[in-house]
């Protein structure tokens, strides 16, 4: 069966500090793969997308994600975390057969202590 | 300004009651989707159109119906027979792309609370 996981459910980290969220998606076919996230009680906003083309791709707030297709990984980076950075980030993967049919990972919590 | 308004933010109802959760889009989006968010599990999807008067049940069908009579509007209606309908409600748009595959945008999201 086709699965996203995200093994942090939680990550505290510095302000400052670097930040890396991990994902892996379980697809027999090319997967089109997202992050969003989401602060509390509010709906998702997507960070960055990856279709095609170079691995590493660049979003917005100064995060960056890389695709390593061998690893089925789409690890989610930023080099100094804001406080403004904690909320809850959620991967996503499609394919094409699915469309914009989205399965999302259970998301982890990001906190930033000062 | 463009976006997807849900209503209302917060909404409680007592067992046995049919409640209807409203999104709106103005975007111009041919799709519509509805997801249900708990805590620890994602989103999953409850049900999804890409077109007026289609649609199709996602992951979790089982209790929700809902309408698509205009391209703006997707109405979710949470029956009597969810069995555990207490949760977040997550509306989201997207176009349909020449690839097949584009970004979903999401609305505010509506807190449901059976009492």
């Amino acid at each position: 069966a086709q699965s996203v996981t995200q093994p942090d459910i939680h990550i505290t980290v510095s302000e400052g500090a670097s930040l890396e969220l991990r994902c892996n998606y379980s697809y027999g076919a090319t997967p089109y793969l997202f992050w969003y996230v989401q602060s509390p009680g509010q709906g998702l906003q997507l960070l960055l997308k990856y279709f095609s083309g170079d691995t590493l791709v660049q979003g917005i707030k100064g995060f960056e994600a890389e695709f390593k297709r061998s690893q089925s990984s789409f690890n989610l980076r930023k080099p100094s975390v804001h406080w403004s950075d904690a909320a809850e980030y959620f991967c996503a993967v499609t394919i094409k057969a699915a469309g914009n049919k989205l399965t999302f990972g259970g998301g982890t919590r990001v906190l930033v202590k000062p | 300004d463009g976006g997807i308004t849900q209503s209302p933010k917060y909404l409680f109802r007592k067992e046995g009651q049919n409640v209807t959760l409203s999104c709106e889009q103005n975007l111009n989006h041919d799709a519509m989707y509805w997801y249900r968010q708990d805590p620890g599990q994602g989103l999953r999807l409850i049900y999804y159109s890409q077109i007026v008067n289609d649609f199709q049940k996602g992951d979790i069908a089982e209790g929700y119906s809902v309408s698509r009579e205009k391209k703006e509007s997707f109405p979710l209606t949470v029956t009597s027979a969810q069995k555990n309908p207490t949760a977040f409600y997550l509306c989201a748009s997207s176009r349909m792309a020449a690839r097949g595959v584009g970004e979903l945008f999401f609305g505010e999201g509506s807190r449901l609370t059976v009492l």
